[in-house]
């Protein structure tokens, strides 16, 4: 059974770097049919969409953070990773990795849904 | 941006069958999945392809989607149902959430 775990620090100070890991297990992350993603819960807040990566390195990353966001992975580790540049109070939030299906059609392959999720970690900006 | 919009929060009682709506521009053109959140847990996908259903979860849950509107629908739904339900779908490689919605099972 594919599992996801998360790790890193938990309290990031402000115009920091915040770094997170994300381990999978039971399963390889070299496949050809899944990316492999970050999604973000601020506290009693909806999801939101951070960015995902493929084992080649092809990445998608959300508009709204690309400019702050680099996401890359470890095929040797089986592990992907997060860094999100500059954070502020606003950057506080439950970390999810998660791994990103693919579906086929007309001789393509999509985006498709996250599934399975790890357990999420939380992440406290402050100083 | 891209938006997806859902009602804040839906009742249902036990045994009732529970809709929770999720719409945005053109969805009909793109595959929403849906997610549940217990407190305190991580989401667990229950929809995708707008009416597929992962291994594992109850046939209680299916979706559909028409127009520019797709739907949750919870039959028979029982008190472990209580959660928030997310719905999620692609625009331009950018996954897009709804803001979620409470189902509250009285």
């Amino acid at each position: 059974q594919l599992q996801l775990q998360e790790s890193g620090p938990g309290l990031v100070k402000p115009s920091e770097t915040l770094s997170l890991t994300c381990t999978v297990s039971g399963g390889s992350i070299s496949s050809n049919t899944y990316y492999w993603g970050w999604i973000r819960q601020p506290p009693g807040k909806g999801l939101e969409w951070i960015g995902s990566i493929h084992y080649s390195g092809s990445t998608y990353y959300n508009p709204s953070l690309k400019s702050r966001v680099a996401i890359s992975v470890d095929t040797s580790k089986n592990q992907f990773s997060l860094k999100l540049s500059s954070v502020t109070a606003a950057d506080t939030a439950v970390y999810y990795c998660a791994r990103l299906g693919l579906y086929y059609y007309d001789s393509s392959y999509y985006l498709n849904c996250f599934d399975p999720w790890g357990q999420g970690t939380l992440v406290t900006v402050s100083s | 941006s891209y938006e997806l919009t859902q009602p804040p929060s839906v009742s249902v009682s036990p045994g009732q069958t529970a809709s929770i709506t999720c719409s945005g521009d053109e969805l009909g053109d793109k595959y929403v999945s849906w997610y549940q959140q217990r407190p305190g847990q991580s989401p667990v996908l229950v929809i995708y392809q707008d009416t597929k259903r992962p291994s594992g979860i109850p046939e209680r849950f299916s979706g559909s989607s028409s127009g520019n509107t797709a739907t949750l629908t919870i039959s028979g739904t029982q008190a472990m149902d209580e959660a928030d339900y997310y719905c999620q779908a692609w625009d331009s490689n950018t996954a897009v959430f709804g803001g979620g919605t409470k189902l509250t099972v009285l």
